[in-house]
């Protein structure tokens, strides 16, 4: 149990356009989903805290209106990248919280974006 | 906010050696996990561990909240193995993990 997915797994797109990542939390329901990044060979990097139902919570430095962020349903989080630059290529990866639970977060497999 | 180190940073093994890895975290923690990323990115969840010890077949980790450090350990190492170990915390148990900058080890026959 406890499956989180993602897709696409894996993007390339040109400079400029837009690009959404859904995560979905397969067989539980998840009130609060988190994003991160990663760039080649580093660690994960909070992006924002998604909560079903209200806005994202931000980390200091990422933009909110480049990357928009929606958790319609107690299974589904989206992440757009807006007019997206080569600065925006990284690995997105998503993690989910058994709503109602304390303890152990489930990670989708990630999301490979490219940007030329 | 909360820190996490680990240490080694890199680690090179021959197959069959043991191996210990260790997080260091500077605050009280809810919750603990560690986890194996393999070559195409994915999080492999090893232990959830906020404290006590854990096995999982060659696999085991304790976590002694008290002095705020865990261990995971790695016995007869195979090549499968390679890959970068994070460790990463959660000070209340529902917010977002706080990942250290991981240990790559690399095994080799």
């Amino acid at each position: 149990g406890a499956v989180v997915s993602q897709h696409p797994s894996w993007v390339i797109c040109k400079s400029g356009t837009s690009v959404k990542i859904e995560c979905r939390s397969l067989d539980f329901q998840a009130t609060t989903m988190f994003w991160y990044r990663q760039f080649p060979k580093q660690s994960l990097m909070l992006m924002a805290t998604s909560n079903e139902g209200s806005k994202a919570t931000y980390e200091q430095g990422v933009e909110k209106d480049k990357f928009l962020i929606n958790h319609a349903s107690l299974t589904l989080s989206t992440l757009t990248v807006t007019s997206a630059h080569p600065e925006d290529s990284s690995f997105y990866i998503c993690s989910a919280i058994l709503a109602g639970a304390l303890g152990t977060q489930y990670f989708g497999p990630g999301t490979r974006l490219t940007v030329l | 906010g909360i820190q996490v180190e680990q240490s080694p940073p890199d680690l090179i093994l021959q197959e069959g050696a043991n191996s210990t890895l260790r997080c260091n975290f500077s605050d009280s923690v809810n919750n603990l996990q560690w986890f194996h990323q393999n070559p195409w990115g994915q999080l492999i969840n090893l232990f959830y561990i906020p404290s006590g010890t854990k096995q999982n077949g060659r696999l085991s980790a304790t976590t002694v909240a008290t002095e705020r450090y865990s261990l995971l350990y790695i016995s007869s190492s195979q090549t499968t193995d390679s890959g970068v170990y994070f460790c990463a915390v959660d000070p209340t148990g529902n917010t977002p993990l706080v990942f250290g900058k991981g240990t790559r080890l690399s095994v080799i026959a």
